[in-house]
């Protein structure tokens, strides 16, 4: 069964150290989106994307995010500089369409920001 | 906000037994589906509903999309131990609203 493949599985980075995160779509999907769960908690909303450019994205995706499809399989995650409240794991996910579609998730990186 | 909220938090139930959990909204949601989290893994869509009203079963779950919009249950028949695990729910807000709000989570027990 196709997968969406994300890793590493577990980053430790340095508090105020650039962290990119990455994943790999299924390959017919058209749809991407980063998820992140603290935690002990829901999984909360980031940013979806889609034709190369993010379509939708939270409020707790601000300046310090970056998504990047670099080579049209390829899908990361950056976060400029980590602070401790961004350790979570960080879900990828990717469909083939939208509402009518339920996401395929990847297994997850769990950040710790030390 | 949008928020979807689920009850029970956590169930401790004996292997063989039935499940019931439900998620309601104070918004309509367009799309609803459950997911579980196993852990260390990322959710993994068990049950889709797109129809107010729709009851849809895979195998051992059954679940309802509530008639006002607000609201879905899962059910499981004769819970097995590899049901253990948290199950959120999810939906849409709005046809082509590609974001999808997860509910709270309920965490389910199975105790030999």
């Amino acid at each position: 069964e196709p997968e969406v493949t994300q890793t590493p599985s577990h980053q430790v980075t340095q508090m105020g150290q650039e962290v990119i995160l990455r994943c790999v779509p299924i390959s017919n999907h058209l749809y991407f989106y980063w998820y992140r769960q603290i935690l002990g908690q829901k999984v909360e909303f980031l940013v979806s994307f889609y034709n190369n450019e993010i379509s939708e994205k939270s409020e707790i995706f601000d300046d310090q995010f970056s998504v990047e499809r670099p080579d049209g399989s390829n899908f990361t995650l950056k976060i400029r500089s980590t602070k401790l409240e961004d350790s979570a794991m960080y879900f990828c996910a990717s469909s083939v369409g939208i509402s009518n579609y339920g996401y395929t998730f990847g297994s997850g990186t769990r950040l710790t920001v030390v | 906000g949008q928020q979807l909220n689920q009850s029970p938090q956590s169930m401790f139930i004996q292997e063989g037994e039935d499940v019931s959990m439900n998620c309601t909204s104070s918004s309509i949601f367009n799309t609803w589906l459950w997911y579980k989290q196993d852990p260390g893994e990322g959710p993994v869509l068990l049950i889709a509903l797109y129809k107010a009203g729709e009851l849809t079963s895979n195998g051992r779950l059954t679940a309802q999309f509530g008639i006002t919009r607000k609201d879905s249950f899962l059910n499981i028949s004769a819970s097995i131990p590899s049901d253990v695990g948290i199950y959120f729910c999810a939906g849409h807000r709005d046809f082509g609203n590609e974001k999808l709000t997860f509910g709270t989570g309920t965490r389910l027990t199975i105790i030999p």
